[in-house]
């Protein structure tokens, strides 16, 4: 069955670093983008950032731009997300998402991970 | 491109049918629209892609239209199960921004 299994979810005090990680299964994990979709408590979907199908290309929304990096290891099959800096607003659920280009859709997404920034 | 959907909330009985509706502020390109379906401590589900195209195994009772700036996810005879949050986003541009979800409720 093809999934995303995510990790590195958890507690987190403001102005540190957090490092999420997506594992593809079963899917053609080199040939298509990676994104990174949030959700705050209560709130609705935001589109974090995305990485082409080679790693060449990333981007952001504003308000991680400088502070998250997202990165890919093809051999690996995962998809990582690097947080620094971390505010009190970035608390949220994290997905990672396989984007399909030819539906132009995710049509994978991981299982979701809870981050929280708080002292 | 900012989304905005509407109305808000929804209610409505099962058999009702839905309307939801998701405008952008500017054209999306190619009109790469999608609309996902969301429950409660689930990740959302994919159902409509490129605003009219219904992702595999979702029932026929859920269809889309829409073109430009204006788009529409309509749900016919509605069974307790769709009872969700409901989100449409854009890859037309980036950032590729999700609108702010339409509750709908029994």
């Amino acid at each position: 069955q093809a999934q995303l299994v995510s990790s590195g979810g958890g507690v987190i005090q403001p102005g540190r670093s957090l490092r999420l990680s997506c594992v593809g299964s079963e899917i053609d994990f080199s040939g298509h983008g990676m994104h990174w979709v949030r959700q705050g408590r209560g709130k609705g979907l935001e589109w974090v950032g995305l990485i082409w199908y080679d790693g060449s290309k990333t981007y952001y929304t504003d308000s991680v731009k400088g502070r998250f990096t997202i990165s890919r290891d093809n051999s690996k099959k995962t998809v990582s997300l690097q947080m620094d800096s971390l505010r009190a607003e970035d608390t949220g659920i994290y997905y990672c998402a396989k984007y399909d280009g030819t539906p132009a859709a995710y049509d994978i997404w991981g299982q979701g991970m809870l981050v929280t920034v708080s002292s | 491109i900012v989304l905005t959907q509407s109305p808000g909330t929804l209610s409505l009985s099962p058999g009702d049918t839905a309307i939801l509706s998701c405008r952008a502020s500017q054209s999306v390109r190619n009109n790469y629209v999608t609309w996902y379906q969301q429950k409660p401590g689930q990740a959302p589900r994919l159902l409509i892609y490129r605003a009219s195209s219904r992702a595999t195994g979702i029932p026929d009772r859920f269809s889309a239209s829409g073109s430009g700036t204006d788009f529409t996810l309509t749900i016919n005879r509605l069974e307790p199960e769709d009872f969700a949050v409901y989100y449409c986003q854009q890859f037309g541009t980036s950032p590729f921004d999700f609108g702010q979800g339409t509750r709908l409720e029994i």
